[in-house]
């Protein structure tokens, strides 16, 4: 199976800070990755889908680069919403896996 | 508006049986693929099963495969996820999530929890 490792586990930061999250998957998974965000009690929501793609609602501060073993998430400028868990997910290989989570918290 | 709800969660006893149903509404369910994603109390994300859209393609995760069995019915546009032999560790909130021609999940249902304790 393919492990796909992200970091921090945890993130301390202040409304209208950068913000980067990153994932490395054990082999290359391509661009076959998405972004969930996930908060407390909720459903996961996708942020990202082919590495880079935003999908469709979600606001632009969110951004996705890389490819091949190496993935970050980057929010731009924190907002009082974003806090909350984030996840990367590998969609190149049965079975799919998902990262450990990151989660941003306020500083 | 696209709207998953899944049902069926319980508590039982290991070794126990349950059937996890997922209706669909707002779109033709017979479009999508679908899959199961379950969360353990306070941990990350694991994929359960998926099965394409007609059916004829199924995955498991090689920590349930043999023990559950995903099912589909398009014409009454439900999903379902047969557990049997439960194990503690199955314990988790099980959500139905679509997927499109690529395996990442779009569309989620809010979640069922299942406990499977003595």
């Amino acid at each position: 199976d393919i492990q796909m490792t992200q970091s921090p586990s945890t993130l301390s930061a202040s409304v209208g800070d950068k913000v980067t999250i990153t994932c490395r998957a054990s082999q290359s998974i391509s661009s076959w990755l998405a972004w969930y965000q996930q908060k407390p009690g909720k459903a996961p929501k996708v942020l990202i889908y082919q590495a880079s793609s935003l999908e469709s609602g979600v606001p632009s501060r969110f951004s996705g680069s890389g490819s091949g073993t190496e993935f970050t998430l980057t929010i731009s400028s924190l907002q009082p919403d974003d806090f909350a868990t984030y996840y990367c997910q590998q969609y190149n290989v049965y079975p799919w896996t998902f990262g450990q989570g990151t989660k941003v918290d306020i500083k | 508006e696209v709207q998953l709800v899944e049902s069926g969660g319980d508590l039982v006893q290991p070794g126990g049986s349950l059937r996890l149903s997922c209706a669909a509404s707002g779109f033709t369910l017979s479009s999508y693929s679908m899959n199961w994603v379950r969360q353990a109390p306070g941990k990350g994300l694991q994929w359960v099963s998926y099965i394409s859209s007609g059916g004829s393609t199924i995955y498991y995760a090689g920590s349930v495969k043999g023990r559950f069995t995903i099912s589909r019915d398009n014409a009454k546009n439900s999903l379902f996820l047969q557990m049997d032999s439960l194990r503690d560790e199955d314990t988790a909130v099980y959500y139905c999530a679509t997927a499109g021609t690529y395996a990442w999940f779009r569309h989620w249902g809010q979640g069922t929890l299942v406990t499977v304790s003595s």
